[in-house]
């Protein structure tokens, strides 16, 4: 099975600040790489997939990076609605894996 | 607009089964292969299992901590997608959200909002 493993596990911003949140898997798992966020009582929402592609709707602030085996999910100029926990998953192999999660919290 | 909305979520003891459902609208239930994932309480995502569609074989995949426990079925016509619960365990208590994609599962486009099962 494929690991992921997320960092840091919880980190806080500012308003405005730029904040990277870094995603290792296991073994390469090329470009099946995707982000999700989520909020307190909430459902996770897709972000990014495929590693760097912005899905529908989501701002520009967010972008994504990486290929193989290290990927990084990047939001520039953070916003109050930005506090929120991200997780990475891997669309490569079954069973699919989730990484642990970052929490980004308001300095 | 894509709407799935979970329900069967309950408390039931150590042991006990039960089955959740998920009722899929506003896309071609039957061309896309739907998933299972949970989320135990304050902890992280965690992936269940998958049916793809019958046009794609219905296969069905499992994560290990749920296989020969669970199982997840479709009911086409019914544009339903159900997850069977035997032989619970404490370690079983989360939300359970039903999820899919654009087609198949590379990346999870759309999200229930989760029903809970408490095993105590």
């Amino acid at each position: 099975d494929i690991q992921m493993t997320q960092s840091p596990s919880s980190v806080s911003a500012s308003v405005g600040d730029t904040v990277t949140i870094t995603c290792r898997a296991s073994q390469t798992i090329y470009s099946y790489l995707n982000w999700y966020q989520q909020k307190v009582g909430k459902a996770p929402k897709l972000l990014i997939y495929a590693a760097s592609s912005l899905e529908s709707g989501v701002p520009s602030r967010f972008s994504g990076s990486g290929s193989g085996t290290d990927f990084t999910l990047t939001i520039r100029n953070l916003q109050p609605e930005d506090f929120a926990s991200y997780y990475c998953q891997q669309s490569f192999r079954i069973p699919r894996s989730f990484g642990q999660g970052t929490k980004l919290e308001i300095k | 607009e894509v709407q799935l909305v979970e329900s069967g979520g309950a408390l039931i003891k150590p042991g006990g089964s039960l089955r959740l459902s998920c009722a899929v609208s506003g896309l071609t239930f039957s061309n896309v292969w739907m998933t299972w994932v949970r989320q135990a309480p304050g902890k992280g995502l965690e992936w269940v299992g998958r049916i793809k569609s019958n046009s794609d074989g219905g296969t069905i995949e499992y994560g290990a901590p749920v296989k020969g426990r669970f199982t997840i079925s479709r009911d086409d016509p019914e544009n339903t997608l159900y997850l069977q619960m035997n032989s619970l365990k404490t370690e079983d208590t989360a939300v359970y959200f039903c999820v899919t994609g654009s087609g198949y599962d590379y990346q999870y486009d759309f999200w229930g909002q989760g029903t809970l099962v408490t095993v105590s």
